[in-house]
């Protein structure tokens, strides 16, 4: 398997403008989760799904924020209006509890977003 | 509230200087605790899993062990290749897969 797959691996936008980051998640995962991550703030939880539906987005930190899943193999997080605030590594990480004893997380290799 | 302490912030040592990190936690009922590395401009990867008291798990140079209230991954003989920021999370038994995530330990091994 080719592991979690993001896109785009970097992307700089000005304020205002809208962001959509894509992940593709490991293949047979049922769990997805999506993640921030900045030097103040560490990794933080945004919003994880369950068999492609929303369980909790307690971490979305705005109405700015939505995330979807429409089928197994596909996840957005968008933003909406960016602003600076906005900058950081967003990372994707997929699970299947089921077929692991150690209920490890597979992360992608991140999004680097950068707003002006 | 469930809470994650990593120290130190950051570690430097001589190749083959053996030390340990340590990862502080508070959490209504422990699940699992999980260490994973973290290269610069890479997703975190898994390491171990400990899930109670006394266990230790190996992984090459590193040994995870786990008490009641904290757990230590220690290093020995660590090579320069080890150098990454060593990240500890937990999940405790109130949630569904949720961790709860440490600042993490930025280890240098100088050659």
């Amino acid at each position: 398997d080719a592991g979690v797959i993001q896109s785009p691996r970097h992307e700089v936008t000005e304020m205002g403008q809208e962001v959509t980051l894509r992940c593709k998640p490991i293949s047979g995962h049922d769990y997805l989760f999506w993640y921030r991550q900045t030097m103040m703030r560490g990794l933080e939880l945004l919003i994880y799904f369950n068999n492609n539906v929303p369980i909790d987005d307690s971490g979305m930190p705005e109405d700015r924020f939505s995330a979807k899943m429409p089928n197994a193999s596909f996840s957005t997080l968008k933003i909406q209006p960016s602003e600076p605030r906005d900058s950081a590594v967003y990372f994707c990480a997929s699970a299947s509890p089921g077929q692991s004893s150690y209920n490890e997380q597979f992360f992608g290799p991140g999004t680097r977003l950068t707003v002006l | 509230e469930d809470q994650v302490t990593q120290s130190p912030e950051a570690l430097r040592l001589q190749e083959g200087e053996s030390s340990s990190l340590n990862c502080s936690y508070t959490v209504s009922g422990l699940r699992g605790l999980f260490w994973y590395r973290q290269d610069p401009g890479k997703g975190p990867e898994f390491l171990f899993t400990l899930y109670s008291a006394g266990e230790e798990k190996e992984k090459e140079r590193l040994k995870a062990t786990l008490t009641k209230k904290e757990s230590f991954l220690h290093i020995t003989a660590p090579k320069p290749e080890d150098s990454a920021t060593y990240l500890c999370a937990v999940q405790s038994m109130d949630s569904n897969y949720q961790l709860i995530w440490g600042a993490g330990t930025k280890l240098i091994i100088k050659p």
